[in-house]
């Protein structure tokens, strides 16, 4: 399986700040990348997909410019919580999904709290 | 639009019960479904199944799909406290097989 490194493991802001996210595929290069959302007591809920040297793809709902993704290697994404506030705490999970099929692997998450 | 359906949604057993976990779905284009186990943090894979009939099985854990009526159900035998976890049932559905998630069976097993 693919190894996935996501940090920071657990981060508290203030409401108003803005706080990264990274993910990075270890083991093998990663042209495109998934960003999970979790609420407490409920089902991964798919934010993005990240594409390695161009724009995201972001769901439905999903507010392209609240969650500012990156992926300018093939090796790292970055997610971007701008302005955060309370409703945005949530944890945030990152995935890659190596050849040749749809197995996906995950980091190890980020919980966020904003007060 | 695509949909993954689990049940129960929570279940709670004792050491050395036998408990099976369902998962139903309706997506176009059916190409695979996926059993994760998630405990504290990141879920972790536990099968992915393709064809229907094929029993998967590692250890305590066995899954089966079907197809034509359009289920899988993930069975775990002689359950121990460490099977205690969210059990999630995912299907790829869209251009991108982007991971369409159910909802998660929550399992407790009590000593």
């Amino acid at each position: 399986g693919a190894v996935v490194s996501q940090h920071p493991s657990r981060v508290i802001c203030k409401s108003g700040t803005s706080v990264k996210i990274e993910c990075r595929s270890l083991d093998f290069q990663a042209t495109t990348m998934f960003w999970y959302r979790q609420f407490p007591k409920k089902s991964l809920m798919l934010m993005a997909t990240s594409n390695e040297g161009s724009k995201a793809t972001y769901e439905q709902g999903v507010e392209k410019d609240k969650f500012l993704i990156n992926h300018a290697s093939l090796t790292l994404s970055t997610l971007t919580v701008t302005s955060a506030h309370p409703e945005d705490s949530s944890f945030y999970i990152c995935s890659v999904k190596p050849p040749p099929n749809e197995k996906l692997f995950f980091g190890s998450g980020t919980q966020l709290s904003v007060l | 639009e695509d949909k993954v359906v689990q049940s129960p949604l929570s279940l709670v057993v004792h050491e050395g019960d036998t408990v099976t976990l369902n998962c139903s779905y309706e997506v176009t284009n059916f190409r695979s479904l996926l059993w994760y186990k998630q405990e504290k943090k990141a879920p972790t894979f536990l099968f992915m199944l393709t064809s229907s009939g094929i029993e998967k099985k590692s250890g305590r854990l066995s899954s089966i799909l079907d197809k034509k009526e359009l289920f899988s159900i993930l069975n775990i035998t002689a359950t121990q406290t460490g099977d205690s976890a969210v059990y999630l049932c995912a299907v790829p559905t869209g251009a991108n097989s982007k991971l369409t998630f159910g909802k998660g069976i929550t399992l407790s097993v009590r000593p």
